[in-house]
């Protein structure tokens, strides 16, 4: 069964460093998300990114993160200069239509980030 | 603002019981709910999905039901397996392309 995979599964920066969390969605998918659940808390959405662009972002999203789909592939997470607060599981998600729909979203196994 | 919660944090049942977890949200102009499954240490898994206009899914010995006036929805899980021991993660979708998620409710089951 085809899967959303993440690289790497844990990384481990400075505070002020830059990090890029790598994602492939499901080949025929065509939505593609990005949420992290720092410890013990909820799954956040963070963005969501269509036809090249980003559809939808929440207020967490801000000017130190960027994704990009550089290639057929893959999908990515910039964060420009990480923060201590920035720690926690990054999970990556696709679909074949957005949500709202009778989709469902398939999460890849997550991403763990920690800065020191 | 859409706030899901979910009853309760945490469970523990032995093997066999039939067991239902709770899930509320304060919007009840949503598109669809989704209930997640997510083992320590991997992602997330669908189990099952509800549209807005449907009162119930059934998948195997999984059963989520929505009411959506109320904003509540449960997750039936009968004659439960140690297996099964997992977080189970409520999500609802009220328009573009977010979903939220609540807290979880983890749940052991005892063999």
């Amino acid at each position: 069964e085809p899967e959303v995979t993440q690289t790497p599964s844990h990384q481990v920066t400075q505070m002020g460093q830059e990090v890029i969390l790598r994602c492939v969605p499901i080949s025929n998918h065509l939505y593609f998300y990005w949420y992290r659940q720092i410890l013990g808390q909820k799954v956040e959405f963070l963005v969501s990114f269509y036809n090249n662009e980003i559809s939808e972002k929440s207020e967490i999203f801000d000017d130190q993160f960027s994704v990009e789909r550089p290639d057929g592939s893959n999908f990515t997470l910039k964060i420009r200069s990480t923060k201590l607060e920035d720690s926690a599981m990054y999970f990556c998600a696709s679909s074949v239509n957005g949500v709202g729909g009778t989709d469902t979203q398939y999460f890849g196994p997550g991403t763990r980030l920690t800065v020191l | 603002k859409q706030e899901v919660t979910q009853i309760p944090a945490a469970l523990s049942v032995p093997e066999g019981e039939n067991l239902v977890l709770n899930c509320s949200f304060t919007d009840s102009a949503i598109y669809n709910l989704q209930w997640f499954r997510q083992d320590p240490g991997k992602g997330l898994t669908s189990l099952l999905l509800i549209q807005s206009s449907q009162r119930e899914q059934t998948s195997g010995r999984l059963n989520a039901s929505l009411d959506k006036s109320s904003g509540r929805s449960t997750l039936y899980i009968a004659a439960s397996q140690p297996g099964d021991s997992a977080t189970y993660l409520c999500a609802v979708h009220t328009g573009g392309f977010k979903t939220i998620f609540g807290a979880g409710t983890r749940l052991f089951v005892k063999a």
